[in-house]
């Protein structure tokens, strides 16, 4: 049972136009959420995070967005660059546990 | 910078053989984990650690086994590989809320 769920396995933008990644949790003990990155043959890394205290962090290009009474939150990247073409993975965790739990990758295509 | 460090990039490796994948971090964390990453999987937890010789199995440990000897290192083993764990292995280490992953390392099981 997938507790952490990106239902777009892609997603294709046209380069200077908003890309809009969803995430969507189940566990409503996840208190802290993030976003990585990840280009094929290398490591995620990470992008963005929030605390379920706030429902917006922003930081630069990348602004993530969280509901948490519909538990859903989004990345937004504005404007979009090919170089942000990448899977980006949406990872929750709760209270003081060090594990993520991870959803299942959207691959973000930016088209020049 | 944290660094972390998986040994191998890639490896081929016959089902039945054993496997060593090794994972060394240069910033004193405390805690390690192994992740596998599979095509429309995500990354599912293998094995992680949060002290010397300590280990909490994850969601997939079937088939694996750890070492966590020094602090600095964190091993996942394969005792006798086969072919559905063919898959890119990622370690991490974890501090403040955020995980520190390696390259990852691509293994193949013929």
């Amino acid at each position: 049972d997938q507790q952490v769920k990106q239902n777009s396995p892609s997603l294709s933008v046209q380069e200077g136009r908003i890309s809009i990644l969803n995430c969507d949790y189940t566990n409503s003990m996840f208190d802290y959420f993030l976003w990585y990155k990840k280009y094929p043959a290398e490591g995620p890394t990470f992008l963005i995070s929030i605390s379920s205290i706030k429902d917006k962090n922003e930081d630069g290009r990348f602004t993530v967005f969280l509901n948490k009474s519909a538990k859903h939150l989004s990345l937004h990247i504005v404007p979009s660059q090919p170089g942000d073409s990448a899977v980006y993975f949406c990872a929750a965790k709760s209270g003081s546990a060090r594990q993520l739990t991870f959803g299942s990758g959207t691959q973000l295509t930016v088209l020049p | 910078d944290v660094k972390v460090t998986q040994s191998s990039r890639y490896l081929v490796k016959r089902t039945g053989e054993k496997v060593f994948l090794e994972c060394v971090q240069d910033m004193d964390h405390e805690n390690m984990f192994w992740y596998r990453q599979d095509p429309g999987l995500g990354l599912r937890l293998i094995y992680f650690s949060y002290d010397v010789k300590m280990k909490e199995k994850g969601d997939i440990p079937e088939g694996y086994s750890v070492s966590r000897e020094k602090k600095e290192r964190f091993s996942l083993i394969l005792e006798s590989a086969s072919t559905n764990q063919t898959s890119m292995y990622l370690c991490a280490s974890y501090r403040a809320g955020e995980l520190f992953f390696g390259e990852g390392s691509r293994l193949t099981v013929l």
